[in-house]
């Protein structure tokens, strides 16, 4: 069975543009989470997608939002870029959503750099 | 709010020594918790997982130690090997909510 997927893997961009990272879920499952992980920070929470809906909102800026569509793929966008934006973008998969404590498959992430 | 707290960035052990990674919480609604593991330009593998109603969970050489009083939760290896070299982040949950994580402990085993 194939992993959670994310693409692209690393991305540079400039402050004031706005980025979209794409996850694909494990196949079957419909929980996509989305986190934030700098130094100093470990992983912060931004949203979860479950069955197209978003169920949870971590304390991020309305610059950050999401999206999961009916094949439970998930976005996530940014606009207007800041240079603190820099970090590890995870995301993760699990058949139901995180409160029924299913186990997080993680993928790899996307590093994005703001220059 | 750091909710989720690992106050140890970093640990060096012995290979066949026990390691002992550190966690504490702050929410007493947390009633899950888990540990997870993470290889550079990996993401973060579930390692293993304790409720809130038991206060220890082994699986192998990897047990997890629950201190509800204390909200305080360890990791222990025993023995430790070279291959669990890696970042180690403990997470929290408060059911119907979402996980909490700490900011991570690098532990390097020496071999």
């Amino acid at each position: 069975k194939a992993g959670v997927t994310q693409t692209p893997r690393y991305l540079i961009k400039t402050r004031g543009q706005q980025v979209t990272l794409s996850c694909s879920p494990i196949s079957g499952h419909r929980s996509v989470s989305w986190y934030q992980q700098t130094p100093g920070q470990g992983l912060q929470f931004l949203f979860e997608y479950f069955s197209e809906t978003q169920r949870n909102k971590g304390n991020f800026p309305g610059r950050f939002s999401g999206r999961q569509f009916s094949n439970s793929r998930s976005e996530m966008n940014v606009s207007t870029l800041e240079l603190g934006d820099s970090a590890l973008y995870l995301c993760a998969s699990s058949l139901a959503p995180q409160g029924d404590r299913d186990t997080q498959y993680f993928g790899p992430g996307t590093r994005l750099t703001v220059l | 709010d750091q909710q989720v707290k690992q106050n140890s960035p970093s640990l060096s052990v012995q290979e066949g020594r026990i390691s002992i990674l550190n966690c504490d919480y702050t929410n007493s609604m947390f009633d899950y918790f888990l540990w997870y593991k993470k290889y550079p330009a990996e993401g973060p593998t579930f390692l293993i997982s304790i409720s809130s109603i038991k206060d220890k969970n082994e699986d192998g050489r990897f047990t997890v130690f629950l201190n509800k009083s204390a909200k305080h939760l360890s990791l222990h290896i025993v023995p430790s090997q070279p291959g669990d070299s890696a970042v180690y982040f403990c997470a929290a949950l408060n059911t119907g909510n979402q996980f909490y994580f700490g900011t991570g402990t690098s532990l390097t085993v020496i071999p």
